[in-house]
């Protein structure tokens, strides 16, 4: 079975603070595809990056980084020098190529970077 | 622009009484999806589509209809609508076969559902 795990549920940091946003997953299936997704207060969801199984690299864009760990089947995301406009909803999701093209989201981390 | 346009934004409803969500994306987009977020459970699949004439179930399809008779509407159809029904819902489309090719998707603006 395919699993996304958010455990952060909601996580307040001041300003230019970094904060790390936790995303563990589980599948049996070798070739997976793991994506952020994030959610502003107006409601839209907007694409933030994608990463498939046999790519293990970081990224980073801007104050955006990402680490893929498959050894703890990690994908975490984390925001350096926070801004108030960071403040969001963030998604991690997980698509399995076997799966029937399903594509399951974790519950979400609320965060508020508060000025 | 290319967008995911989803129609009402909001709708508030009673018991029983058919409603249909519109969904329409001008990107040319094979793959379309509908989406349910609820408080402290995140997104769940309701249905998906890869191309015309082709849907099947997500994770929670129960209560729900769905029809891809053109490419780019992917319309919700709630024949007999039910307080558990009540949610946020979410279209999204994206190019090929979707997620699971690593596609993102793309999404709309969302249709806040409240059902009396």
């Amino acid at each position: 079975a395919q699993k996304v795990t958010q455990a952060q549920t909601e996580i307040s940091v001041v300003e230019k603070e970094d904060v790390t946003l936790d995303c563990v997953y589980e599948t049996r299936d070798t070739t997976y595809y793991l994506f952020w997704y994030k959610q502003p207060p107006s409601g839209e969801l907007v694409f933030l990056i994608r990463r498939n199984s046999f790519d293990e690299q970081n990224e980073i864009s801007g104050r955006y980084s990402w680490n893929f760990q498959k050894s703890t089947s990690s994908f975490n995301f984390t925001i350096t020098a926070s801004q108030v406009v960071d403040s969001a909803v963030y998604f991690c999701a997980l698509s399995v190529l076997n799966t029937g093209n399903q594509f399951y989201f974790g519950t979400g981390t609320s965060l508020t970077v508060i000025p | 622009e290319a967008q995911v346009t989803q129609n009402p934004r909001y709708l508030i409803t009673v018991t029983g009484k058919k409603l249909t969500v519109t969904c329409s994306q001008n990107m040319n987009h094979e793959y379309m999806s509908w989406y349910r977020q609820d408080p402290g459970l995140g997104l769940r699949q309701i249905y998906y589509s890869m191309n015309v004439e082709v849907t099947d179930k997500g994770d929670v399809p129960e209560g729900y209809k769905v029809s891809r008779k053109e490419k780019r509407n992917f319309p919700l159809i709630l024949e007999s609508p039910s307080p558990n029904q009540t949610s946020l819902y979410f279209c999204a489309s994206s190019f090929g076969r979707g997620p699971t090719e690593g596609e993102k998707l793309f999404f709309g603006s969302g249709t806040q559902l409240s059902v009396l």
